[in-house]
């Protein structure tokens, strides 16, 4: 069965920071893709990045970056210099087939960040 | 502006009621789909749609129940049946495919009084 772990349920840092939020995937499928979704206090899910199994290139987007290892079936998540607007709760996500020709996301649990000034 | 509107924002059931919580989208999207998020749980998917008149039951359906008459609406029932239905209700829209991020509202939170 698919899953998605995220083994930090809460991590606290004071600004600026680096910070990095884990997520480990299990999927026997060999064409799949992974989410990155930030949820702050107003509740509404924002989504920051995907990327598919075949791309393993790390990716930099300001202060956000991601690296992919199938190796380890990890998608991390680091903020740099991180900042009080980054605290919310950020989930990673693996799509999978649903149905006959649908798909969804397979959500992990969330891991909560606070940065403090 | 294109999104996904859910209504209303809190909502409050009484034991033994049903509600209806309503999500429309205008994004043009043929997948439509429930979750559930409870502190400490992730979300976990009640109900998916990938097409008008269609829908299947996710991991947690139980007690719950929806209908897709229109493209962009997706209204979620929660029933009497659902024993613990406190919670906040994520409703998302997405295009097809495995590849495709799905586009989420801002959230019902359900408090059984």
């Amino acid at each position: 069965a698919q899953k998605v772990t995220q083994a930090q349920t809460e991590i606290s840092v004071v600004e600026k920071e680096d910070v990095t939020l884990d997520c480990v995937y299990e999927t026997r499928d060999t064409t799949y893709y992974l989410f990155w979704y930030k949820q702050p206090p107003s509740g509404e899910l924002v989504f920051l990045i995907r990327r598919n199994s075949f791309d393993e290139q790390n990716e930099i987007s300001g202060r956000y970056s991601w690296n992919f290892q199938k190796s380890t079936s990890s998608f991390n998540f680091t903020i740099t210099a991180s900042q009080v607007v980054d605290s919310a709760v950020y989930f990673c996500a693996l799509s999978e087939a649903v149905g006959q020709a649908g798909t969804a996301l397979i959500f992990g649990k969330g891991t909560t960040l606070s940065v403090s000034s | 502006d294109g999104g996904i509107t859910q209504s209303p924002k809190y909502l409050f059931r009484k034991e033994g009621q049903n509600v209806t919580l309503s999500c429309e989208q205008n994004l043009n999207h043929d997948a439509m789909y429930w979750y559930r998020q409870d502190p400490g749980q992730g979300l976990r998917l009640i109900y998916y749609s990938q097409i008008v008149n269609d829908f299947q039951k996710g991991d947690i359906a139980e007690g719950y129940s929806v209908s897709r008459e229109k493209k962009e609406s997706f209204p979620l029932t929660v029933t009497s049946a659902q024993k613990n239905p406190t919670a906040f209700y994520l409703c998302a829209s997405s295009m097809y495919g495995l590849n495709t991020e799905a586009f989420f509202g801002q959230g019902t939170r359900l408090t059984v009084v």
